[in-house]
């Protein structure tokens, strides 16, 4: 397995929701409970948004929600705004030597 | 608040080894059950996982990076280190130091420094 699939762009206006896909295998995203979703703005370090597949860190708006079904996990962002257009990235514990893989990173523009 | 902070050269040769260190303030790193781990970044790209640390002694590395990669750390200085050894052009990234709460959760990151191998 070398990376989870993530498209590479997906965009909404102020307001709507998007989804973003993050597609594994039963090694990784659909066995185990370790996907976690990361926000990054231009020049800074990650963000956790969401953990345990659904868990959000204490200070992550509610707008922000995580769900799987089979092998794809998904970050859903509702009600859109500006300061959300950014870099997504999902990652999942795996089975085997690599342990931890990140998805190829999803831009978000709000239009 | 618990804070992490990177330091390194910046600049590398190729061949030569890269030493990266990770200041953590606000909480020690000895505390159970946290890892401690490096993530890299190479210039617009995405991320990559290197390897994990518990104080324990207990070390993970992604398999696909070979065994070029060293993390390890000083309890006594709360310090993480990483080392990287024969370095190349594809190691030029912003190598970030982070907190690693459960399985592949990363809580806690360091603002990332940037190092450039380059003759």
């Amino acid at each position: 397995q070398s990376a989870l699939t993530q498209p590479r762009s997906v965009s909404g206006s102020p307001g709507q929701s998007v989804t973003i896909s993050c597609t594994g295998t039963s090694n990784d995203v659909g066995t185990y409970n370790y996907v976690s979703w990361y926000q990054q703005h231009p020049g800074k370090a990650p963000k956790l948004m969401i953990y345990d597949v659904t868990k959000r860190p204490s200070g992550v708006p509610d707008r922000f929600s995580g769900s799987r079904s089979g092998n794809t996990a998904s970050l859903t962002i509702s009600g859109l705004q500006a300061e959300d257009e950014a870099g997504y990235y999902c990652c999942s514990y795996t089975a085997g030597p690599k342990y931890v893989i990140f998805g190829g990173g999803t831009k978000l523009t709000v239009l | 608040q618990l804070q992490l902070q990177e330091s390194g050269p910046g600049l590398v040769k190729p061949s030569e080894t890269l030493s990266l260190t990770c200041s953590v303030s606000g909480g020690s790193i000895s505390t159970s059950p946290y890892f401690w781990g490096w993530i890299r970044q190479p210039p617009g790209k995405g991320l990559e996982w290197i390897g994990s640390f518990a104080y324990t002694g207990s070390t993970y590395y992604n398999s696909s990076l070979k065994s070029r990669f060293t993390v390890s750390a000083d309890t006594s200085k709360n310090q993480i280190f990483l080392e990287v050894t024969s370095v190349t052009a594809a190691d030029t990234a912003v190598y970030y130091c982070t907190r690693v709460m459960t399985g592949s959760t990363f809580d806690y990151w360091g603002q990332g420094t940037l190092v450039t191998v380059s003759s």
